[in-house]
């Protein structure tokens, strides 16, 4: 069965870049038509999808975070990436990267989610 | 994008019955059946329970159920178990190629 797992820096400086890859295991990226999503969950708030790609390299974002966000995939290793720029405090969260079910809106499996904190 | 909204909070004793709403538009659940439910227990990954407004996926307990009406979408919980306490979100397409989370609803298991 196909898993999630996140991998990057738990911590990024005020006006600097945060990087997340997310790892796909079990199955390939390239299979299905699947989108290859991120999401947040800041410190006492809800769910926040961040965007997705799909494996042809297409994108959609949010478009509150549009402007400083970067999602790539690199198919030869089963992985896809966030890139979000400019971060402030309010960029501290946990993000989780997800399958999303071929345009249908729904996310599943989850990686397990990785703290990042904001913080000089 | 504003959160879909959904109660802060429900309640219920165990073998009752709930339900959660989750109120949008008609640019989001009232214009497309794209509407999943998730539930997020803390520390924890949020799992998958009602995706494409009613559907549950392989493994989910047929406690679970999911509707739709106009811009608003409901998720029920029957028979409740102490371990359905968590946190629930709603979730729905946008139009323009987006997507929405509710604001999270926690549940109770008195």
């Amino acid at each position: 069965q196909v898993q999630l797992q996140e991998s990057g820096p738990g911590l990024a400086k005020p006006s600097q870049t945060l990087s997340l890859t997310c790892t796909v295991s079990g199955g390939s990226i390239t299979t299905g038509d699947f989108y290859w999503s991120w999401i947040r969950q800041s410190p006492g708030t809800g769910l926040e999808w961040i965007g997705y790609i799909f494996s042809s390299g297409k994108t959609f974002s949010n478009p509150s975070l549009k402007s400083r966000l970067s999602i790539s995939i690199d198919t030869s290793k089963n992985q896809f990436s966030l890139t979000l720029r400019s971060v402030t405090a309010a960029d501290t969260a946990v993000y989780y990267c997800a399958r999303e079910g071929r345009g249908a809106g729904w996310f599943d499996p989850w990686g397990q989610g990785t703290l990042v904190t904001v913080s000089s | 994008q504003s959160a879909l909204t959904q109660p802060a909070s429900v309640s219920g004793s165990p073998g009752q019955s709930i339900t959660i709403s989750c109120t949008g538009t008609s640019s989001d659940i009232g214009g497309y059946n794209y509407v999943s439910w998730y539930q997020h227990h803390p520390g924890k990954a949020p799992k998958l329970m009602i995706y494409v407004v009613s559907n549950r996926p392989s493994g989910v307990s047929n406690r679970f159920s999911g509707s739709k009406s106009g811009n608003t979408a409901s998720l029920t919980i029957s028979g409740l178990q102490a371990d359905d306490e968590a946190v629930y979100y709603c979730c729905s397409y946008v139009s323009g190629n987006s997507l929405l989370f509710g604001g999270g609803t926690r549940l109770t298991v008195l």
